[in-house]
């Protein structure tokens, strides 16, 4: 069964440091999106991205975050000077397009920890 | 504005007994509803979906759940639990419109199955 690919699955960093996430969509899906989970809260929406552009993004996603698809396959969200609370699990997800698609696939995530 | 509450952070059964995983939602437009399970160290995984046809809805591994407007409820059920149920379950509702993968998630219900 196709699936969403991240990559690092666990990365340290310090504070203050430069983070980027990456993320392999499954092949034919054209909607994109990152969430977060910061432990022991909810799973929550970061941004969407659709035809190689930002389609709608939280108050969470601020100047310090940003998103790229830089080739055909790849899809990464990056971490400006990272702060301490920015230490959460970040999911990469895709949707197509096709009829009942309205289902997000999710990736296993990766850990992102702050020091 | 879309919300949803999941009554219970904890529930513990008994293997072969019910399943009863609550679920309250609030959208201001027809919902799409969503269960996903998080087993360790993995990503999340679509149990099932409601979207605007029958209201009893069946998923993998047994699970169902039933869309009930007047109650703004959708429980998640499996007449009997296995071992193997043992994970963290998120309901999860669609902004819908323009939004579609804008999911707004609960606080999430980790399930113990003991012998």
């Amino acid at each position: 069964e196709p699936e969403v690919t991240q990559t690092p699955s666990h990365q340290v960093t310090q504070m203050g440091q430069e983070v980027i996430l990456r993320c392999v969509p499954i092949s034919n899906h054209l909607y994109f999106y990152w969430y977060r989970q910061i432990l022991g809260q909810k799973v929550e929406f970061l941004v969407s991205f659709y035809n190689n552009e930002i389609s709608e993004k939280s108050e969470i996603f601020d100047d310090q975050f940003s998103v790229e698809r830089p080739d055909g396959s790849n899809f990464t969200l990056k971490i400006r000077s990272t702060k301490l609370e920015d230490s959460a699990m970040y999911f990469c997800a895709s949707k197509g397009t096709s009829s009942g698609a309205n289902v997000l696939t999710f990736g296993a995530g990766s850990r992102l920890t702050v020091l | 504005a879309q919300s949803v509450t999941q009554l219970g952070s904890h529930v513990s059964v008994s293997e072969g007994a019910l399943v009863l995983l609550r679920c309250n939602y609030s959208s201001s437009v027809p919902p799409y509803l969503f269960w996903y399970v998080q087993y360790p160290n993995q990503g999340l995984q679509l149990l099932l979906k409601y979207t605007s046809a029958a209201t009893l809805v069946k998923g993998i591994n047994g699970f169902e759940a039933e869309f009930k407007k007047s109650e703004t409820s959708f429980h998640l059920t499996k007449p009997s639990a296995h071992m193997r149920d043992a994970a963290e379950y998120f309901c999860a509702v669609d902004a819908g419109g323009t939004s579609y993968g804008k999911l707004t998630f609960g606080q999430g219900t980790i399930l113990t199955v003991h012998p």
